[in-house]
């Protein structure tokens, strides 16, 4: 069974630091990992899919590595600010299931 | 904006009503997905849709239950539900069912008295 772990579970940090978030996956038989952002309340905001031949994906100050063979992805984000704060989950395509991780809650502050 | 639209965003209701969540997409997708979430939780897959068919049942209860009317439609019925029901519901979309990247609503968030 796929099981998709997030660290850390929470990050607080000043605004302007260069931030890395781990997603780690048990079964590296994947299609694709899709990052996504949510905001309190809210419903879930795509931000970058990773197919499985590639290696990373990049949108703006974001940027997302896949490493199939050792069950890992991190998101980068460049720059942090305050408007980044938020949930953000990795998700795995397993078969015919996105799997999700346990997040990852970010704090930015001015 | 959120290209799938989730009515209503809020709900309260007792554990003897029925009452429908409601979903729309209007992106020509032939897939569509409810999916449960609690508190501080990942969402949790609960049905999936595929040509308007019901293709994944992850063995959620009976007094949950889906409809896909149209291919931009998905609803989902609900009766006699139970406090630890309570969450936000999610719905989402995708071109086809599968391996494709899924587009989310913004939620019902869902409270039973």
């Amino acid at each position: 069974k796929q099981e998709v772990t997030q660290i850390p579970a929470a990050l607080s940090v000043p605004e302007g630091e260069n931030l890395v978030l781990n997603c780690s996956f048990t079964d590296s038989a994947i299609y694709n990992l899709q990052w996504f952002r949510q905001d309190p309340g809210k419903g879930l905001t795509s931000l970058l899919l990773i197919q499985s031949s590639q290696r990373e994906q990049t949108s703006g100050r974001l940027n997302a590595s896949l490493d199939k063979s050792s069950g890992r992805s991190t998101l980068y984000i460049a720059a942090s600010q305050p408007g980044d704060s938020a949930t953000y989950l990795c998700a795995v395509h397993n078969t015919d299931k996105l799997i999700f991780g346990t997040g990852t809650r970010l704090q930015v502050f001015p | 904006d959120t290209e799938v639209t989730q009515t209503p965003k809020h709900l309260v209701m007792g554990m003897t009503n029925k009452k429908s969540l409601k979903c729309e997409q209007h992106m020509g997708h032939r897939a569509m997905y409810w999916y449960k979430q609690k508190a501080k939780k990942p969402p949790e897959l609960m049905f999936v849709y595929s040509y308007e068919k019901l293709s994944i049942n992850e063995s959620v209860p009976s007094r949950f239950s889906p409809e896909c009317p149209n291919s931009s439609l998905l609803n989902l019925h609900l009766h006699a539900l139970q406090p630890e029901d309570s969450a936000l519901y999610l719905c989402a979309s995708s071109p086809r069912e599968g391996n494709q990247p899924q587009h989310f609503g913004d939620g019902t968030r869902l409270s039973i008295l």
